[in-house]
């Protein structure tokens, strides 16, 4: 069965600091890969996703991710965090037999320091 | 226009009753999902339906059965609430079944007592 892994389950940084969240998924076949965002409160939000083409992706916010094929693992990182930036991060994957559905990540709590 | 809508935004209920959570959106969505957040910010797919028919059940207890009169509507029934129901209900569209990225709803807290 297909499973997404995020190892850190809580980061705290810096405002200006760069960011790295993990995420590793196991599938051997095509994959569709995403990172949501759950500010305080409030309900999931695309920041973005992988379908193909180009490994680097860019999405909303100053965000990006790189999808790694031969490590199965598609980060998300930003060069200089914001305050704004609290919030939970969830990676997920959508692939092969469970093309219907998306499987998510245990999510990654991410405080900023002001 | 909210995309997705929930309703009620929170629902504090005894046990052993039984609730309802309505969904609707307006994108247009062939899918629509139903998933549950645990305390620990878990989050687990529930229900599917495409076009008002049931494609995905994962292992839900059967109090759990959700209904979709249409395309632009999936609701979700309890019956006879147990402590660990208590979640955030997470209802969310898609355009076609192979959940290429959704839309979510905001959010159903339900907190049984």
């Amino acid at each position: 069965a297909q499973s997404v892994s995020q190892h850190n389950h809580h980061v705290i940084l810096s405002e200006a600091a760069s960011l790295e969240l993990g995420c590793n998924y196991s599938y051997g076949g095509t994959v569709n890969l995403f990172w949501y965002v759950q500010y305080p409160g409030q309900h999931l939000q695309l920041l973005l996703k992988y379908f193909s083409g180009d490994p680097l992706v860019k999405g909303i916010k100053g965000f990006e991710a790189e999808f790694i094929k031969s490590k199965f693992s598609f980060n998300l990182r930003k060069p200089s965090v914001q305050w704004s930036d609290t919030a939970e991060y969830f990676c997920a994957v959508n692939a092969g037999s469970s093309a219907s559905k998306i499987i998510f990540g245990s999510g990654t709590r991410l405080s900023i320091r002001p | 226009d909210t995309a997705v809508s929930q309703t009620p935004k929170y629902l504090v209920t005894q046990m052993g009753n039984d609730k309802s959570i309505k969904c609707e959106q307006n994108l247009g969505h062939d899918t629509m999902y139903w998933y549950k957040q645990d305390s620990k910010k878990f989050l687990k797919i529930m229900f599917s339906y495409n076009n008002k028919e049931l494609i995905i059940n994962e292992t839900v207890p059967n109090r759990f059965s959700p209904k979709s009169p249409d395309k632009a509507h999936l609701n979700l029934h309890i019956n006879s609430l147990e402590l660990g129901d208590s979640a955030v209900y997470f209802c969310a569209s898609s355009q076609d079944g192979r959940g290429l990225g959704y839309t979510f709803g905001s959010g159903t807290r339900l907190t049984v007592v």
